[in-house]
């Protein structure tokens, strides 16, 4: 079974605009933490924002914020005001910890293109 | 503070050819893994380590193998390289439970 799920390949949006990309997880650890990764072009990868299992409140990051539905299992990414930079594919991962033993899993990614 | 280094950049490898794709850190990271990136298929772990001289599999094991004898470096060898194993391979690192993994910048494989 897949431990992170991303059910969107492909997104377009408008310049400007906000954007939400969906990501949902499967874990029976109480402890674990949940990620959002951007990779360019370029191919190098850039965090962009962490939420743990145990926050309470969503976290941000500048025009990121991580709408995290713990009942749901799911981790939505939101950029605010979408720039022509934000063309990119994005990944969300999970971070395990079972027995001292960490493991970080990634998503198939979703690619977003921005439009002008 | 260099981050995680990964070398080589590029390689080319015949089928069967053995290699190794080196993998550093400066950070005093306990945790390393090594993923591989494929079309479609996001980003799979192959390899993990929690610390020195502690290794584990992760999803995709076969045909790779590691070694942590330091808490700096964790190679990954191909011993006998097989079409199926290009594919872009990432090393990255963190300290136990952290909030951020920092990842190299990439090994481009392909195996003729």
């Amino acid at each position: 079974a897949q431990k992170i799920t991303q059910t969107q390949p492909g997104m377009f949006v408008q310049e400007k605009e906000a954007v939400t990309l969906d990501c949902t997880y499967d874990t029976s650890d109480p402890s674990y933490g949940l990620f959002w990764y951007k990779q360019p072009s370029s191919g190098e990868m850039i965090f962009l924002i962490y939420q743990g299992s145990y926050d309470q409140q969503n976290a941000t990051e500048g025009r990121y914020s991580l709408n995290f539905q713990k009942a749901r299992k799911s981790a939505n990414l939101v950029i605010s005001a979408s720039q022509l930079g934000d063309s990119a594919m994005y990944f969300c991962a999970m971070r395990e910890d079972t027995g001292g033993n960490e493991k970080l899993t990634f998503g198939t990614g979703t690619r977003l293109t921005i439009i002008p | 503070n260099a981050g995680v280094t990964q070398t080589p950049k590029f390689q080319v490898l015949k089928t069967g050819q053995s290699m190794t794709l080196q993998c550093a850190q400066d950070m005093n990271h306990e945790y390393m893994s090594w993923y591989r990136q494929d079309p479609g298929m996001g980003l799979r772990l192959i390899h993990y380590s929690v610390g020195a001289g502690i290794t584990d599999q992760g999803e995709v094991p076969n045909g790779y193998n590691v070694s942590r004898s330091t808490t700096e470096d964790f190679p990954l060898r191909l011993l006998s390289a097989a079409p199926s194993q290009t594919s872009v391979y990432f090393c990255a690192s963190s300290p136990r439970g952290s909030n951020g993994y920092t990842f190299g910048s990439g090994t481009r494989l392909t195996v003729v």
